[in-house]
């Protein structure tokens, strides 16, 4: 069964101070692994997939990257507006399932 | 524009009585999913359609059900709910692709049971 930890729990930041959210991962068979940012009450937006180790992902000042049991959203000088729970989940197998990790509350003060 | 849009935002029942949850979609994606998201816990999938195929998760209690009528919308019935069903509510939907399940989500329902 395919599983997703993520680490840490909660996070607070002050603005501008950079930092790492992890997320491990066991899956027979990575066919994805997808990061969301989700906002209080309401869903999660997709951020970005990953499929293979050594690959990178950019947006604004997010970056994602991917090696064979793990990946990192790397938050470069945060602001207040990036506060939310960020969200990994993998996809493996030969099904349509995510399964999702519990997530990592990000809040950063300005 | 809102793609996945679920209604209500806000659902009240009480113990022991029928609900259903609604989501549309206008991405006319093939697969719709329902989530089930508790305070800080990992959003838990319930089932899944492909198309008219219906997909339940093993550990799903029977009291869900789920009717897809036609690509665009997808209920979620809850037969008798339990003060334990008190969520958020996720439905999602993705294009059924082998690989890279991309999922687009509606903002939620927020079920109370009283």
């Amino acid at each position: 069964e395919d599983q997703v930890t993520q680490s840490p729990e909660a996070l607070r930041l002050q603005e501008g101070e950079s930092s790492s959210l992890n997320c491990s991962y066991t899956v027979s068979g990575l066919r994805g692994l997808f990061w969301y940012r989700q906002d209080p009450g309401k869903g999660p937006e997709f951020l970005f997939t990953l499929y293979s180790a050594g690959e990178e992902k950019e947006k604004e000042r997010l970056k994602a990257t991917l090696t064979k049991k793990e990946s990192f959203l790397h938050i470069t000088a945060p602001k207040p507006e990036d506060s939310a729970t960020y969200l990994c989940a993998v996809h493996g197998g030969s099904n349509y399932k995510l399964t999702f990790g519990k997530g990592t509350l990000l809040t950063v003060n300005p | 524009d809102a793609m996945v849009i679920q209604n209500p935002r806000y659902q009240v029942t009480q113990f022991g009585k029928p609900v259903t949850l609604s989501c549309s979609q206008t991405l006319n994606h093939n697969v719709m999913y329902w989530y089930q998201q508790k305070s800080s816990q990992a959003p838990k999938l319930l089932f899944h359609y492909y198309d008219k195929d219906f997909n339940n998760e093993a550990d799903t209690p029977d009291n869900f059900q789920s009717r897809r009528p036609n690509t665009s919308f997808c209920f979620l019935d809850i037969r008798s709910p339990g003060l334990g069903d008190a969520a958020m509510y996720l439905c999602a939907t993705g294009t059924g692709g082998a690989s890279n399940e991309k999922l687009f989500f509606g903002s939620g329902t927020q079920l109370s049971v009283l």
